[in-house]
């Protein structure tokens, strides 16, 4: 069974940093693609980045781009998303999820998420 | 980037009917699309994916059409566990864009 487990949420101040992980268990981690997705309160899904099976590719959405950085760690079957200078937009419940296979797949494995909140 | 543009955004049903939602593209994505299920409180479930192949364990009165630039969720009978909120997201290219939703209410 296909388990993702997201941690390392928290309340932070604009401009800060929060370092989020994705524990993946129940499949052969290197072999696909993993993605965050994020859900501002009583908001839609945003996806927000993704990392190829290898970690050599990367793409994130314009909002984030320059701030958060989206690795993977195939030896710990982990991926990460670094967070930094924080706007209070980025407010959200972020969601790890599995890829179907390529970079550019849709997901068929979500964690639970874990919970974002920038604010002063 | 690709916009995604779901109607309705909200849907009155009863349990037994058929629920259609739909999903417009910005461009062509072919068949690289993806249907989500969201329980209030809950993390999405995939559906359907490449536009009208049902994922393992979904239940068959779901159902996914269209390529192109338009595309069709249609929930046939619809069941007590069904109302919920749906997104559809393109696969095309990146960034992988979500439509803005469509909740299934009594």
């Amino acid at each position: 069974e296909v388990q993702l487990l997201e941690s390392g949420g928290g309340l932070v101040q604009p401009g800060g940093s929060l370092r989020l992980s994705c524990a993946a268990s129940g499949f052969t981690f290197n072999i696909y693609a993993m993605s965050w997705v994020r859900q501002a309160p009583g908001k839609g899904l945003e996806w927000v980045s993704v990392v190829s099976n290898s970690g050599t590719t990367t793409y994130h959405t314009d909002s984030v781009k320059g701030r958060f950085t989206i690795s993977r760690d195939n030896s710990r079957n982990t991926v990460y998303l670094q967070m930094n200078n924080l706007r209070v937009e980025d407010t959200a419940l972020y969601y790890c999820a599995k890829g179907r296979g390529a970079i550019s797949s849709c997901s068929d494995s979500w964690g639970q998420g874990t919970l974002v909140t920038v604010s002063s | 980037d690709i916009q995604m543009t779901q109607s309705p955004s909200s849907v009155s049903a009863s349990v037994g009917d058929r629920v259609t939602i739909t999903c417009r593209a910005s461009q062509d994505i072919s068949a690289w699309l993806a249907w989500y299920q969201q329980k209030a409180g809950k993390a999405p479930n995939l559906l359907i994916y490449a536009a009208s192949t049902l994922q393992s364990g979904v239940p068959s009165r779901f159902s996914g059409s269209g390529s192109g630039a338009d595309f069709t969720l249609t929930i046939n009978n619809l069941q007590p566990e069904d109302f919920a909120t749906y997104y559809c997201q393109q696969a095309h290219s990146l960034p992988l864009t979500f439509g803005g939703g469509t909740k299934v209410e009594v």
